[in-house]
């Protein structure tokens, strides 16, 4: 398995307090990503990084920010959360390679805004 | 803009039986990749497989096998014999130029003892 750690693994907060996620990855890869899952949705892309201070916005960026200040350590930011964001947020890592592009994910998030 | 299909929401099927997931690419990219996932009622999501989009060479994997057809842009997924321990969601992805995942809305598959 891939080292990959998420935290927390659950959390319940209220609307308009501000919460932070952390992804910790020990494979030294170079791209990492967030992901939020909603029924009906799949996945998809909240923000990416391809590299320390490198990072863009994916498919539903609005009202997160990131951060990526050492390799290992990936930060996804609800500034003031709000009940729409309530969901199971992933973090992923890939190689640079693209031949090896495969990302592998973390075990996820569980994040209620009441 | 990139886009991935899987029209069936739910599958139920009895143990043993043969089952065939469905996926629907749409892309600008030439090169390509195309994914499929399995997150069990546990929740991680598992890697099963990637293809490129040169290869249209199907793959087969103990009972898993798929099928990549370019010319219908498809790339299907078959459980043979299958087992309750295959139920899950199953998600199909695709990925470009951009190293960012696509998914589809993913299809519920129920095996029934």
């Amino acid at each position: 398995d891939a080292g990959i750690t998420q935290s927390p693994r659950h959390k319940v907060t209220e609307t308009g307090t501000p919460v932070t996620l952390r992804c910790h990855q020990t494979e030294n890869h170079r791209y990492m990503y967030w992901y939020r899952q909603d029924p009906g949705h799949g996945l998809r892309l909240i923000h990416y990084s391809y590299g320390v201070k490198d990072t863009d916005k994916g498919e539903v960026s609005d009202g997160y920010s990131v951060s990526r200040s050492k390799t290992e350590d990936f930060l996804l930011t609800l500034e003031s959360a709000t009940s729409s964001q309530t969901s199971v947020y992933f973090c992923a890592i890939s190689e640079t390679d693209l031949a090896k592009n495969i990302q592998y994910f973390g075990a996820g998030t569980r994040l209620s805004v009441l | 803009a990139q886009k991935v299909t899987q029209a069936q929401t739910e599958i139920s099927v009895v143990e043993k039986e043969d089952v065939t997931l469905d996926c629907v690419y749409e892309t600008r990219d030439t090169t390509y990749y195309l994914f499929w996932y399995k997150q069990p009622p546990s929740g991680e999501l598992v890697f099963l497989i990637r293809r490129n989009s040169f290869d249209e060479q199907n793959e087969i994997s103990g009972r898993y096998s798929w099928n990549f057809q370019k010319s219908t842009s498809s790339f299907n997924f078959t459980i043979t014999a299958s087992q309750v321990v295959d139920s899950a969601v199953y998600f199909c992805a695709l990925s470009g130029s951009a190293r960012q995942l696509t998914f589809g809305s993913g299809t519920q598959l129920t095996v029934l003892p």
